[in-house]
């Protein structure tokens, strides 16, 4: 499977625990991009990475939140003591940044916080 | 700032109907227009583009959209809806700005189709 992989695809935490959702760009890409999505809204943008930099963190909150994208291996996103209002799906898209304006995106990741 | 509304959150058509969700944009500079559908579960996938060029857009699984620059829409539209069409729809805009290819979603339009 070529396309963008993230797992876990279903993670459960309870309050003031870490959540790591890990991403794997389509290879050959060294953009990604990791968006939110809450119950009846849209994707909100939260972060884009190239490989070991943040180009634009201005979705991502203050707090709490951090990602990166090293040299090897997956991008991550990483969620310290969630919180309930952390609860949503995960994505992950990635690019070849050559302004095809197509990002692909993988399949999810599932956060519950308990 | 760009923005993409979406109006009507639950869409439902009948098999072999009309299907058309709107979309309208605001942006400051010309901008780039996504359709990108969602079956339950799943990532997102795109269903068509507009960049530069035609108007109007072909994608796939029969949908269409046409960019009117006057109107600031970019709805999408398919002349027979299909079971396989239920899902959720998500327009996006994008601007390019800075070699970004951030998008900008709407809220999204769930569509359902009755047998």
């Amino acid at each position: 499977n070529a396309g963008v992989m993230q797992n876990p695809r279903h993670l459960v935490r309870r309050r003031g625990q870490e959540a790591r959702l890990r991403c794997s760009p389509v290879k050959g890409h060294s953009h990604v991009y990791w968006y939110r999505q809450l119950p009846e809204e849209g994707l909100k943008f939260m972060v884009y990475l190239q490989k070991e930099n943040i180009i634009d963190e201005s979705g991502m909150p203050k707090e709490r939140f951090s990602a990166e994208f090293p040299k090897e291996g997956p991008s991550i996103l990483r969620i310290q003591q969630v919180v309930r209002g952390d609860s949503a799906a995960y994505f992950c898209a990635s690019s070849g940044g050559y302004i095809t304006g197509e990002l692909f995106f993988g399949e999810g990741s599932r956060l519950t916080v308990l | 700032a760009q923005s993409v509304t979406q109006l009507g959150s639950h869409v439902s058509v009948s098999e072999g109907a009309l299907v058309l969700l709107r979309c309208n944009y605001s942006s400051s500079v010309p901008p780039y227009l996504f359709w990108y559908v969602q079956y339950p579960n799943q990532g997102l996938q795109l269903l068509l583009k507009y960049t530069t060029g035609a108007t109007l857009v072909k994608g796939i699984n029969g949908f269409e959209a046409e960019f009117k620059k006057s109107e600031t829409s970019f709805h999408l539209t398919k002349p027979s809806a299909h079971m396989s069409d239920a899902a959720e729809y998500f327009c996006a805009v994008s601007d390019g700005e800075g070699g970004s290819e951030k998008l900008v979603f709407g809220k999204g339009t769930k569509l359902t189709v009755n047998p």
